[in-house]
């Protein structure tokens, strides 16, 4: 069974400073990987989304996240954080024949001035 | 604007009440999904419908029944409240395909007293 686990339920960091949250995944087979970000009172929204063709992917907002098969891990980061950052963030996995979602506990983004 | 469309958005029930959370995509896609989201939790599989006329259960699928009632429309019915359904409910739907984007809605919040 398919399982994600992220590493820390709130991370902070100052604005300007690297942001990095942690994802890893637990799949039997190459899965399909993705970010989602939910502001306050929202639904969530689509940061990136790994599917094989490259290991390095790039979403929106300036986030990226690395696959890396050896360590079964998806982090994301951002260069420099900005204060509309702020919100919180879910690690996702799909198995190869599958459409549902597992996703993780997610991890809150604090951004301080 | 397209999308998914939940009702309603904010919801107070007594135990042992019932109620139907909708759920309408407007993007023609074959899949839908029902979410429950609980702090430190993350989003949690309830049901899900992987084209009309078919549903399945999820993670956590008790005290829940669907209903996918065209391709448009998806309902989560609560037959008899308890405080454990207390939780933010996201609809989602995708195309019926593996590694594909799901598209949320802005959630129902409900509160069962």
């Amino acid at each position: 069974a398919q399982s994600v686990t992220q590493l820390g339920s709130h991370v902070s960091v100052s604005e300007g400073a690297l942001v990095l949250l942690r994802c890893n995944y637990s799949s039997s087979v190459p899965p399909y990987l993705f970010w989602y970000v939910q502001y306050p009172n929202q639904g969530l929204q689509l940061l990136l989304k790994y599917t094989s063709a490259a290991t390095l992917v790039k979403g929106i907002n300036g986030f990226e996240a690395e696959f890396k098969k050896s360590e079964t891990s998806f982090h994301l980061t951002k260069p420099s954080a900005h204060m509309s950052d702020a919100a919180e963030y879910f690690c996702a996995v799909s198995e190869e024949g599958y459409s549902t979602l597992t996703f993780g506990k997610g991890t809150m983004l604090l951004v301080s001035p | 604007n397209a999308g998914v469309t939940q009702t309603p958005k904010f919801q107070v029930l007594k135990t042992g009440q019932s109620m139907t959370l909708q759920c309408a995509q407007d993007m023609n896609h074959n899949s839908m999904y029902w979410y429950r989201q609980d702090p430190g939790m993350g989003l949690r599989l309830i049901y899900y419908s992987a084209s009309e006329g078919t549903t399945d259960k999820g993670e956590v699928p008790n005290g829940y029944n669907v209903s996918r009632l065209n391709k448009r429309e998806f309902s989560l019915r609560l037959e008899s409240a308890a405080p454990s359904q207390t939780s933010v409910y996201f609809c989602a739907s995708s195309e019926a395909r593996q590694g594909i984007v799901y598209t949320f809605g802005s959630g129902t919040r409900l509160t069962v007293v």
